[in-house]
């Protein structure tokens, strides 16, 4: 199977940029899935598909990709967005669903 | 409003057969794109996931653990289970389900997840 890699940490001053980014063959073909975990939490779905966002999350998230890397970009953080992030996307498996996930990129807020 | 809750063992024995159930409420398993998955985290580490069981009950596994996972639905209980045999100190994780949806369905996304239960292997 695939696998995904993400940078181990990440970390951004408040109110600035971040891009957090998920390398892996099968973003190739199948569009990056994001998700925020924040500690003795269930991970959130943040972004989805092309660049699509589900109801109450904030359009400081957004994302993109280009050939095997998939970004993920939160403009303007904020304290609350210090959490790890998660991609994920299709594995090149023939089985109806075949999800592989990435290790998790834990961003600090400075 | 859609949630999921997880239940079973909080401690099993190397050996034994882990047993978990996912009960579901705020939607019904009457649209065949709508489907639940099992997915788990050890301590300090990544995602993984597990199983996943579509409305009409096609199934899929991950193909590392799949001879030792099996994954059902009772529609009228709106419940999923899980079961994992042979369980080993390595299964020690956080236990989730969480739905996919009609709009994430298409990108093997999971738009709600349940609060997750710990499951300790320890003899």
């Amino acid at each position: 199977s695939s696998e995904l890699t993400q940078d181990p940490a990440v970390s951004v001053a408040l109110g600035q940029t971040v891009r957090i980014t998920c390398q892996g063959d099968s973003l190739r073909t199948y569009y990056a899935t994001w998700y925020q975990q924040k500690p003795r939490q269930a991970p959130v779905l943040v972004i989805y598909g092309k660049n699509n966002r589900p109801s109450g999350i904030p359009d400081r998230f957004s994302g993109s990709s280009s050939g095997n890397t998939a970004s993920l970009t939160i403009t303007r953080a904020q304290a609350e967005d210090e959490a790890d992030y998660y991609c994920s996307s299709r594995d090149s498996g023939g089985t109806l669903v075949d999800v592989i996930f990435g290790g998790g990129t834990k961003l600090t807020v400075l | 409003q859609v949630t999921l809750k997880e239940s079973g063992p909080v401690l099993v024995k190397p050996t034994e057969t882990l047993t978990l159930t996912c009960t579901v409420s705020g939607f019904s398993f009457s649209n065949v794109r709508l489907g639940v998955s099992w997915i788990r985290q050890p301590p300090g580490k990544a995602l993984e996931w597990l199983a996943h069981i579509f409305s009409n009950d096609e199934k899929s596994y991950s193909t590392s653990l799949e001879s030792r996972l099996t994954i059902s639905k009772d529609t009228s209980k709106s419940q999923v289970v899980l079961t994992m045999t042979n369980m080993d100190p390595l299964d020690t994780a956080t236990y989730y389900c969480a739905r996919m949806g009609l709009e994430t369905y298409d990108y093997d996304a999971f738009d709600f997840w349940g609060q997750g239960t710990m499951v300790t292997v320890s003899s």
